[in-house]
């Protein structure tokens, strides 16, 4: 099993729709978790940590479930701009290690 | 705009050369990190630094040989590559090494050996 599951897409949406992404980690001793965003030939981005009691910025919303192991993205009102490949990304505790899934594509059409 | 700064941004290799990586980081960040990234592959965590100590090597070929003389520099120093070893290398830095605090990327440096 994968460390960081990811679905890859891609995910083609309408301007205006809301797009959801789930991951599914593997270390339940994983204490830290976060959502990057990765544009075509650029570095990841920093979207927003995931924190137990979930937590929203703007249009995005992240929740996290410790006991299923499993972590979620809501894209409201997507934008032409969000097209991009999302990265689910857990930190496994002391190791030092940030484990990053393989990314889950989103085109958004006008 | 970025506090990692990496370079080059692109190399051209052959498997007999010995070329070497820069990573800067200006955060005041205590952990560094060399990321591999290939088509179609997550990112590969290579190795970490944390206060200067490495704390992390993830079964990385001795080909690659990181270096980290102080917190805020990182050095990957490459020897007899294989076409295979062609990437995007990307740098992190975080505040600390435990990996509890969000990684901040360099632009990247796009790495092919021919």
């Amino acid at each position: 099993r994968k460390e960081v599951e990811q679905d890859p897409g891609p995910f083609n949406v309408p301007e205006g729709a809301t797009v959801a992404f789930n991951c599914t980690y593997s270390n339940s001793a994983s204490q830290s978790f976060f959502w990057y965003r990765q544009d075509c030939r650029k570095e990841p981005k920093l979207l927003m940590s995931v924190y137990s009691s979930g937590n929203e910025d703007g249009r995005f919303t992240a929740q996290l479930n410790r006991a299923s192991q499993y972590i979620s993205l809501l894209i409201r009102d997507s934008k032409l701009s969000d097209s991009a490949t999302y990265l689910c990304v857990v930190g496994a505790g002391n190791t030092g290690k940030l484990i990053f899934g393989q990314g889950t594509t989103l085109q958004v059409k006008p | 705009e970025t506090g990692v700064t990496q370079t080059p941004r692109h190399l051209v290799m052959g498997m007999t050369n010995k070329k070497s990586l820069k990573c800067e980081q200006h955060l005041g960040h205590n952990a560094m990190y060399w990321y591999k990234q290939s088509a179609k592959k997550p990112l590969e965590l290579m190795f970490v630094y944390n206060f200067k100590e490495q704390t992390e090597n993830n079964s990385v070929p001795s080909r690659f040989s990181p270096e980290c003389p102080n917190s805020s520099h990182l050095f990957l120093h490459l020897h007899t590559l294989q076409p295979e070893d062609s990437a995007l290398y990307l740098c992190a830095s975080s505040q600390d090494g435990a990996g509890n605090t969000e990684a901040f990327f360099g632009q990247g440096t796009r790495l092919t050996v021919v």
